[in-house]
């Protein structure tokens, strides 16, 4: 069974920094690429940013470009977050995501989210 | 930037009957689309990728259909498990993931 395992949130001050883990079993993790996706309280689906299964390549969106940083170690079967210059608006629910087979974007297994609250 | 729209925001339907939810990209997706449930205090769960294929372990009640710019996920007859968020996505361009704003199918 695919488990993913989301951790790490907590409540930041703005301008703070964080680093958000997710533990991935049940499959073969370096064969997948992995995402992370949040969810504002009350809100809908924002991705977030993405990693190829080699960790070669990383994309993110307009929104933490230049603030986030994701990571993946495949020995440890563990995807990362590293949240530099949180801000108000970074206040959500993280998931991270399995990509599908062949990497085509459809997210095939979420995990159950991690909670980062953004307050003075 | 694709921009995706569902409708309706919210959707009142009786348990045993049909459900008919829409999702429209402003741009052509082909069938890069794929639909997602999420009840409350849980995660999202795939239901449909490649605008109709169900996804492994879903009910055949549910179907998707559509490609370009309109699609559809019609609930044929719903459970009282079925009401929940529903989102779609799409993934043609690849890495940039664009979620719709999801419909709320509750019970009438």
């Amino acid at each position: 069974e695919v488990q993913l395992v989301e951790s790490g949130g907590v409540v930041v001050q703005p301008g703070g920094s964080l680093r958000l883990s997710c533990a991935a079993s049940g499959f073969t993790f370096d064969d997948y690429a992995m995402h992370w996706v949040r969810q504002a309280p009350g809100k809908g689906l924002e991705w977030v940013s993405l990693i190829s299964w080699d960790g070669g390549s990383t994309y993110y969106a307009d929104s933490v470009k230049g603030r986030f940083t994701i990571s993946r170690d495949n020995r440890k079967k563990s995807l990362y977050l590293q949240m530099n210059s949180l801000r108000a608006e970074d206040t959500a629910l993280y998931y991270c995501a399995k990509d599908s087979w062949d990497s085509s974007g459809y997210l095939a297994a979420w995990g159950q989210g991690t909670l980062v609250t953004v307050s003075s | 930037e694709i921009v995706m729209t569902q409708s309706p925001a919210t959707l009142s339907v009786s348990p045993g009957e049909r459900a008919t939810l829409s999702c429209r990209a402003s741009q052509r997706v082909s069938s890069n689309l794929a639909w997602y449930q999420q009840k409350p205090g849980q995660a999202p769960r795939l239901l449909i990728y490649g605008a109709s294929t169900r996804a492994t372990g879903i009910p055949a009640r549910f179907s998707g259909s559509g490609s370009g710019t309109e699609f559809t996920l019609t609930i044929s007859s719903l459970q009282s498990e079925d009401f929940a968020v529903y989102y779609c996505q799409k993934y043609n361009n690849w890495p940039a993931l664009t979620f719709g704003g999801g419909t709320k199918v509750e019970i009438k």
